[in-house]
């Protein structure tokens, strides 16, 4: 069982509409990061959270530290959001980040 | 301030080879981390490196080596290069080792054969 497991592993949304994805982790975590992948690789950190919520324009991140999960939403969803979204936590015992296998989301008009 | 470039941005190698990847960090950044993305999967950390020091590593063989330089950028080496090895290696820069947002590069590319 990987340490990060994100759901869906793929997601299809019509433009307009809300999207959630999901996170969950098994490892005791000081920060989980939220990024988004592009085709080509390119990789830009959405987010780093250690409690609470944040918001960002269209996207708001949440993480519940002691249920270990946490979830994106994007809402008023448009195509330019089509992409892979990562999970990403940073375990406080070690120096790295533990990656989730990501989610793609392909928006369509 | 620029951001994180690697380079080069696509390379072919065969079986047993060696390779260099670079990466220059973002301006004020000590350290940086290197990822392996394999196709469809998520990237699996290598190593890190904080002020010229490896700072953590993953589950890579020794044949994953790495520099830091006085400037942060760094280099990545691969010595007798596997058909495994083929993906997309990342390097990320942040401000220091715990847990910071990381900056990524674009990546490089690695297609051995």
């Amino acid at each position: 069982k990987n340490e990060v497991e994100q759901s869906p592993q793929n997601l299809t949304a019509q433009e307009g509409e809300f999207i959630t994805i999901n996170c969950s982790y098994s490892v005791g975590i000081s920060a989980l990061h939220w990024l988004q992948q592009h085709p080509g690789g390119g990789i830009v950190s959405l987010f780093m959270l250690s409690s609470g919520k944040k918001k960002h324009g269209r996207l708001i991140a949440t993480i519940n530290i002691q249920e270990k999960h946490s979830s994106l939403h994007i809402t008023a969803s448009h195509p330019r959001d089509s992409a892979v979204y990562i999970c990403a936590v940073y375990g406080g015992a070690t120096n790295k980040l533990i990656f989730g296998t990501g989610t793609l989301l392909a928006v369509q008009p | 301030e620029t951001g994180v470039t690697q380079s080069p941005t696509h390379l072919i190698k065969t079986r047993g080879q060696q390779v260099t990847l670079r990466c220059s960090s973002q301006s004020g950044h000590n350290t940086v981390s290197w990822y392996q993305q394999a196709l469809g999967q998520g990237p699996q950390f290598i190593f890190q490196y904080y002020r010229e020091e490896e700072n953590g590593r993953g589950n890579f063989p020794p044949r994953f080596s790495g520099l830091q330089f006085p400037n942060y950028s760094s280099e990545l080496n691969v010595n007798a290069l596997e058909l495994d090895d083929s993906a997309l290696y990342l390097c990320a820069s942040s401000l220091g080792q715990a847990g910071e947002t990381q900056y990524f590069g674009p990546g490089t590319r690695l297609l051995v054969l």
